[in-house]
């Protein structure tokens, strides 16, 4: 299993550019979740997906940050504009959402640090 | 609402030594809990979770943690430190309700093994 994949590894943009994140969840895993870590306030969800519907999206910064989710193997995560309070790591993590749900595990992937200057 | 609080953001033991990384929840529904590794520069990695059942949970690499509810804590203990376990740790919780997929993190514990 290669797990969750995440493109780029590091970024590096300048204020103002487009800034495009993108997510490979694991085969047969139903939910995605976008997270962001930084110092200061450590891990953050930023929005989950289930079976490639947004159901939760309040993590979301502000109108500047999109995603979506258009089939099951593959998200992106936008920042447009991107700003330097941008700058952190972001990480995709991915489940298998069967009859439970709150114990089931996310699996994250490597993530993305990205620099905004 | 749910919350986490680790206690101490930086532990640092000697190689052989026994790990304690302290974490607390806060919960209105029976918690599910988790520990999380973090390597530098990768994401984070389960190393082990409490659903229910046994309240003494074993992981990976050696480490386990109990779960005390009337304690409302989830520590992570490890009996013999090795170098490869410098890393940082994140306690986790999830529960029930409309919101079961969150996971509230932590802020974690950066873990350092001395030679």
């Amino acid at each position: 299993d290669a797990g969750v994949i995440q493109s780029p590894r590091h970024e590096v943009t300048e204020m103002g550019q487009e800034v495009t994140l993108r997510c490979k969840p694991i085969s047969g895993h139903n939910s995605l979740f976008w997270y962001r870590q930084t110092m200061m306030r450590g891990l953050e969800l930023l929005i989950y997906f289930n079976n490639n519907v947004p159901i939760d999206d309040s993590g979301m910064p502000e109108d500047r940050f999109s995603a979506k989710m258009p089939n099951a193997s593959f998200s992106t995560l936008k920042i447009q504009p991107s700003e330097p309070r941008d700058s952190a790591v972001y990480f995709c993590a991915s489940r298998k959402q069967g009859t439970g749900g709150a114990w089931e595990t996310q699996y994250f992937g490597p993530g993305t640090r990205l620099l905004v200057l | 609402a749910q919350s986490v609080t680790q206690l101490g953001s930086h532990v640092s033991v000697s190689e052989g030594a026994l790990v304690l990384l302290r974490c607390n929840y806060s919960s209105s529904v029976p918690p599910y809990l988790f520990w999380y590794v973090q390597y530098p520069n990768q994401g984070l990695q389960l190393l082990l979770k409490y659903t229910t059942g046994a309240t003494l949970v074993k992981g990976i690499n050696g480490f386990e943690a109990e779960f005390k509810k009337s304690e409302t804590s989830f520590h992570l203990t490890k009996p013999s430190a090795h170098m490869s376990d410098a890393a940082e740790y994140f306690c986790a919780v999830s529960g029930g309700g409309g919101s079961n997929y969150k996971l509230t993190f932590g802020k974690g514990t950066l873990l350092t093994v001395n030679p």
